[in-house]
């Protein structure tokens, strides 16, 4: 159990909807990140926030939105959602900024869109 | 722009062989480069990292990478490989302290009774 919570686990929607991924980061952690992983693209970098604040954009659609919260929990919408992105998006965490950049990974979300 | 390229997207090997997974990066800076495994239905776990301290590094479970900067590679390897390490392994890179990880597209390990 790597202390990274991710709800829910599965999730199956239709296409055009909007859906919500949520993220608790292992306590004490102030660094989130999101990942996409698909058999076609592999583990792609979405965001990344620290304390709250967005620190880093990868390759994240405009249909894709994220924050962090006060609690330091994060959560990623996917809106208008496409079958394309059927895919299982992980979120880690890991300490503050520094040289001991261990990323812990959730379980991940599995999201097929039908 | 770091990246890393993983050689061989599936690689079969028999129980008690030597295991050799193959990983070359590309980095502007000097890096800091990981191993993660993926068992089915995980997320990824971290196996063993290097950040600019001794060039062979010692993971869990029996795993070691060397950090060869004239080759530019951080290949993975474990003397003998057992049924419980068929898995998804994912080499990563990073230009500093805590940011983001990129990864190559994995290797899928299988070990062969």
């Amino acid at each position: 159990d790597s202390g990274v919570t991710q709800t829910p686990k599965h999730l199956i929607t239709a296409t055009g909807q909007r859906v919500t991924l949520r993220c608790s980061p292992r306590s004490g952690d102030l660094s989130v990140y999101w990942y996409q992983q698909s058999l076609d693209q592999g583990l792609q970098f979405l965001i990344q926030y620290y304390n709250g604040e967005e620190r880093a954009k990868g390759n994240i659609l405009e249909r894709f939105s994220a924050q962090q919260f006060p609690d330091l929990h994060s959560e990623l919408n996917l809106s208008s959602l496409e079958l394309g992105d059927s895919a299982l998006y992980f979120c880690a965490s890991s300490p503050s900024l520094g040289r001991d950049t261990e990323a812990f990974f959730g379980q991940g979300t599995r999201l097929t869109v039908v | 722009a770091q990246s890393v390229t993983q050689l061989g997207s599936h690689v079969s090997v028999s129980e008690g062989a030597l295991v050799l997974l193959r990983c070359n990066y590309s980095s502007s800076v000097p890096p800091y480069l990981f191993w993660y495994v993926q068992y089915p239905n995980q997320g990824l776990q971290l196996l063993l990292k290097y950040t600019s301290a001794a060039t062979l590094v010692k993971g869990i479970n029996g795993f070691e990478a060397e950090f060869k900067k004239s080759e530019t590679s951080f290949h993975l390897t474990k003397p003998s490989a057992h049924m419980s390490d068929a898995a998804e392994y994912f080499c990563a890179v990073t230009r500093s302290g805590n940011t983001p990880l990129v990864f190559g597209k994995g290797t899928r390990l299988s070990v062969i009774a």
